[in-house]
């Protein structure tokens, strides 16, 4: 079964700063792997859809990458907002595509 | 931009009662999904549904759930005999059509089982 792992679980950073989150899962055979943001009580937003046969996608300031031989995909964050401040998780497919497995997410907030 | 609706958007319920959660999916969508999140806890899938029934679901979706596409647009989740454990937050999602495209959610329900 495939396994999800997020780290780290909170990050704080100050408005400005540049980070990375971490998602790592160990079936290496995924379709593509999804990054969405949770807002406290509130649904998933989709954030960036990679395929498995790229390696990265940008959607303004964020900047998905995935090394499916390591098992590993980042979400780099640049120049961060407050507004940023969420939980974000990582999500993949499973062979057959009809479940998402999710990591536990990165608790970020960002302070002004 | 077309999104997937839920309601209730929360609900509390006794023990032992029946519930129905209820998802309209995007309208050119023909693969639809129902999640949960304990609080605190990661977001776990619950079944699949494809053209007109079940294609997956986990060790969680047991003989008390049930899933139905009543009509055209709703999608719908049924708890029969809830548990106090069934208390988290409910989140449908759908897809337009290949495993290469993303999931849609919609905003969830929350389920409090008392």
């Amino acid at each position: 079964k495939q396994e999800v792992t997020q780290i780290p679980a909170a990050l704080s950073v100050p408005e400005g700063e540049n980070l990375v989150l971490n998602c790592s899962f160990t079936d290496s055979a995924i379709y593509n792997l999804q990054w969405f943001r949770q807002d406290p009580g509130k649904g998933l937003t989709s954030l960036l859809l990679i395929q498995s046969s790229q390696r990265e996608q940008t959607s303004g300031r964020l900047n998905a990458s995935l090394d499916k031989s390591s098992g590993r995909s980042t979400l780099y964050i640049a120049a961060s907002q407050p507004g940023d401040s969420a939980t974000y998780l990582c999500a993949v497919p499973s062979s057959t595509g009809n479940q998402f497995y999710f990591g536990t997410g990165t608790s970020l907030t960002v302070i002004p | 931009e077309p999104e997937v609706t839920q309601t209730p958007s929360h609900q509390v319920t006794q023990m032992g009662q029946e519930v129905i959660l209820r998802c309209v999916p995007i309208s050119n969508h023909l693969y639809f999904y129902w999640y949960r999140q304990i609080l605190g806890q990661k977001v776990e899938f619950l079944v699949s549904f494809y053209n007109n029934e079940i294609s997956e679901k986990s060790e969680i979706f047991d003989d008390q759930f049930s899933v139905e596409r009543p009509d055209g647009s709703n999608f719908t989740l049924k708890i029969r005999s809830t548990k106090l454990e069934d208390s988290a937050m409910y989140f449908c999602a759908s897809r337009r059509r290949e495993s290469q495209e993303t999931q849609y959610f919609g905003p969830g329900t929350r389920l409090l089982v008392l």
